[in-house]
């Protein structure tokens, strides 16, 4: 069966330092892979998507993921957080032959401390 | 920059009696998504429309739940009759069509049965 784990539920940490969100799919063949972005009150903001190429992708607001199809992963990174990064993250994955329909990952909180 | 608008942004209402979103696309976005997304889960997709046309709504609990787009451009989704199950996030999302077009997300309409 085809799912997608965000094994953190919750990730505190401080301004300034690094972040990694991890992301782990389970599909027939490579997805279409994504990552979203979502503040209090508000909708989803897509940060980067991966379709084929390059296996390092660049996003906006300074975030990068990387794809490792050995690992079935998409983790995204940040090397130093801003408080305006607090808010609720999911990785998200489609099918190449689909027609766009989104499968998410059940997300990971992120706690900006001072 | 154009936005997907949605309405109500909440809404309050006893188990029982209908209710009805409402979603207004990007313009000329032909693909719109209806999404619920329950408290502490990722979005989950109930219903796609490409253009006028249905092309997925395996996951709307058609008992309960109909949706619509009659001209192809502003959709309505309606619940009758509401159970306190279906207290969520209700987000409406369009793209140009296709896994390889990014979804734009609309605010959501929270929803809350009591």
């Amino acid at each position: 069966a085809q799912s997608v784990t965000q094994p953190d539920i919750h990730i505190t940490v401080s301004e300034g330092a690094s972040l990694e969100l991890r992301c782990n799919y389970s599909y027939g063949a490579t997805p279409y892979l994504f990552w979203y972005v979502q503040s209090p009150g508000q909708g989803l903001q897509l940060l980067l998507k991966y379709f084929s190429g390059d296996t390092l992708v660049q996003g906006i607001k300074g975030f990068e993921a990387e794809f490792k199809r050995s690992q079935s992963s998409f983790n995204l990174r940040k090397p130093s957080v801003h408080w305006s990064d607090a808010a609720e993250y999911f990785c998200a994955v489609a099918g190449t032959d689909s027609w766009g329909k989104l499968q998410f990952g059940a997300g990971t909180q992120v706690v900006v401390t001072p | 920059e154009a936005e997907v608008a949605q309405s109500p942004r909440y809404k309050i209402t006893e188990k029982s009696q209908a209710v009805a979103f409402w979603c207004d696309p990007i313009s000329g976005h032909a693909t719109l998504y209806w999404y619920r997304q329950i408290l502490g889960q990722g979005p989950e997709l109930l219903v796609q429309f490409q253009d006028e046309s249905v092309v997925d709504d395996s996951q709307l609990p058609k008992d309960r739940f109909s949706a619509e787009r009659l001209k192809g451009v502003d959709s309505t989704l309606k619940i009758q009759p509401a159970e306190l199950g279906d207290s969520a996030m209700y987000l409406c999302a369009s793209s140009l069509g296709g896994s390889f077009y990014e979804q734009y997300f609309g605010p959501g309409t929270r929803l809350t049965v009591t």
